[in-house]
């Protein structure tokens, strides 16, 4: 049972350049996050899934993209990065219900040059 | 729209002194209300979380926290603190109305042997 995984853990990219985020979770939940966190920022909310095939908007949506083709993944994409997007990124999932505790992974760490 | 405010931003103690972090939310409705810790290099995992009944909270490792519905307020509090308490811990709330939690900016605890 290996919970919440992210793929990659480390990033280096140069402006302009695009990626994808992989979140994979095996608890069946219902609800998966992504959010960055950055220095005296804490933890924002970029974008959010209550279920397979529905996405919405966080906090701070732009500039990334999100897919949850299946239930236990959900993808952050970056089309065209900036250095203002350089933060460590965090996917976390819960049971349906947002007042259930949430499961995170380990962290990306994207540095845009 | 919720938020949560976490006024001390880093704090440092000694090994043995009692620790109390504050937390204070907007919403004035019925809330859900979180404490998430990190330690260094690690993901946020779940240190306690208050829904209802005793407003007094145990969570794992000695911590606990009060939920003070006049002021707002779920300040987390342990008597002694440890070294290996360093950490940083985020205060999140949810409330009716809300599919998502939001979490406070964090406070960086310091723990000097």
């Amino acid at each position: 049972n290996a919970g919440v995984t992210q793929t990659p853990k480390f990033r280096v990219l140069k402006t302009g350049q695009s990626m994808t985020l992989l979140c994979a979770q095996d608890m069946n939940h219902e609800y998966m996050y992504w959010y960055r966190q950055d220095p005296g920022m804490g933890l924002r909310l970029i974008h959010y899934s209550v279920g397979e095939g529905t996405t919405a908007k966080g906090e701070v949506p732009d500039g990334y993209n999100v897919s949850r083709l299946k239930k236990q993944n959900f993808l952050l994409g970056l089309e065209s990065a900036a250095p203002s997007q350089t933060s460590v990124y965090f996917c976390a999932s819960s049971r349906a219900l947002s007042y259930n505790e949430q499961f995170f992974g380990p962290g990306t760490r994207l540095t845009v040059l | 729209a919720q938020s949560v405010s976490q006024h001390n931003h880093h704090v440092i103690l000694s090994e043995a002194a009692s620790l109390e972090l504050g937390c204070n939310y907007s919403y004035g409705g019925t809330v859900n209300l979180f404490w998430y810790v990190q330690y260094p290099g690690q993901h946020l995992q779940l240190l306690l979380k208050y829904f209802s009944g005793d407003p007094l909270v145990k969570g794992i490792k000695g911590f606990e926290a009060e939920f003070i519905k006049s002021k707002f307020s779920f300040n987390l509090r342990k008597p002694s603190v440890q070294w290996s308490d360093t950490a940083e811990y985020f205060c999140a709330v949810h409330s009716g109305g809300y599919q998502k939690v939001t979490f406070g900016t964090g406070t960086k605890l310091q723990v000097i042997p």
